[in-house]
């Protein structure tokens, strides 16, 4: 919702380079999440992170990396290993009660 | 783990007719189904949830209900309108904590809603 923010909208990367998605948030929310959106295949879980200093590895880990320094923020690193990261990347916040909600979500292309 | 099924992928209606969504899930544990709406290029959005301690929810022309012993639930959308053209998406997850309590979302279904 609104106290998400995801930065940049749109990005392109090219061939082996790595790339950081920003994700920040105000609602003091202590899990935070990265879901990978490709066409027909609906919301795949990358990583999460339900405390500070802590995260655990999702569905689709491979070739991405995530750090939560702060409870604020929780930045994604696209890197090299990942072959196929052209996507929509959404980033998420949670309460401990299973109900999450999303940022606006970064539009990532490889060129 | 959980695996979350819907049906069916693309829906289109006439406005003012009513659209039924289903959701099928595999892990009995789960407790938790919210329903995610999501406009064209925008962030999905919780529109409605659910918990196993009931059957049924509604919220003006969106209902929800649960059948814990076939391990399905439905959204339901009653008197549609063109704004209700959207992508909707069924989660579930286990509200006791741990990896479990992940959400594990459907693929989702494209409803049209035909002026």
């Amino acid at each position: 919702d609104g106290g998400i923010t995801q930065s940049p909208k749109y990005l392109f990367r090219k061939e082996g380079q790595n790339v950081t998605l920003s994700c920040e948030q105000n609602l003091n929310h202590d899990a935070m999440y990265w879901y990978r959106q490709d066409p027909g295949q609906g919301l795949r879980l990358i990583y999460y992170s339900q405390i500070v200093n802590d995260f655990q590895k999702g569905d689709i880990a491979e070739g991405y990396s995530v750090s939560r320094e702060k409870k604020e923020s929780f930045p994604l690193t696209v890197t090299s290993a990942q072959k196929n990261p052209t996507a929509f990347y959404l980033c998420a916040t949670g309460t401990g009660m299973n109900t999450i909600y999303f940022g606006e979500g970064s539009w990532l292309t490889v060129v | 783990g959980e695996n979350v099924e819907q049906h069916p992928s693309t829906l289109s209606v006439q406005e003012g007719d009513s659209a039924v969504i289903k959701c099928t899930y595999s892990d009995s544990a789960s407790n938790y189904f919210p329903w995610y709406k999501q406009e064209l290029g925008k962030r999905p959005q919780l529109i409605i949830d659910i918990r196993s301690n009931v059957g049924e929810k509604k919220d003006q022309r969106i209902a929800v209900t649960l059948n814990k012993t076939a391990k399905h639930f439905s959204l339901h959308i009653t008197e549609t309108q063109p704004e209700d053209s959207a992508v909707y998406f069924c989660a579930a997850a286990d509200s006791n904590g741990g990896s479990q309590g992940n959400l594990i979302f459907g693929k989702g279904t494209k409803l049209s809603v035909k002026p």
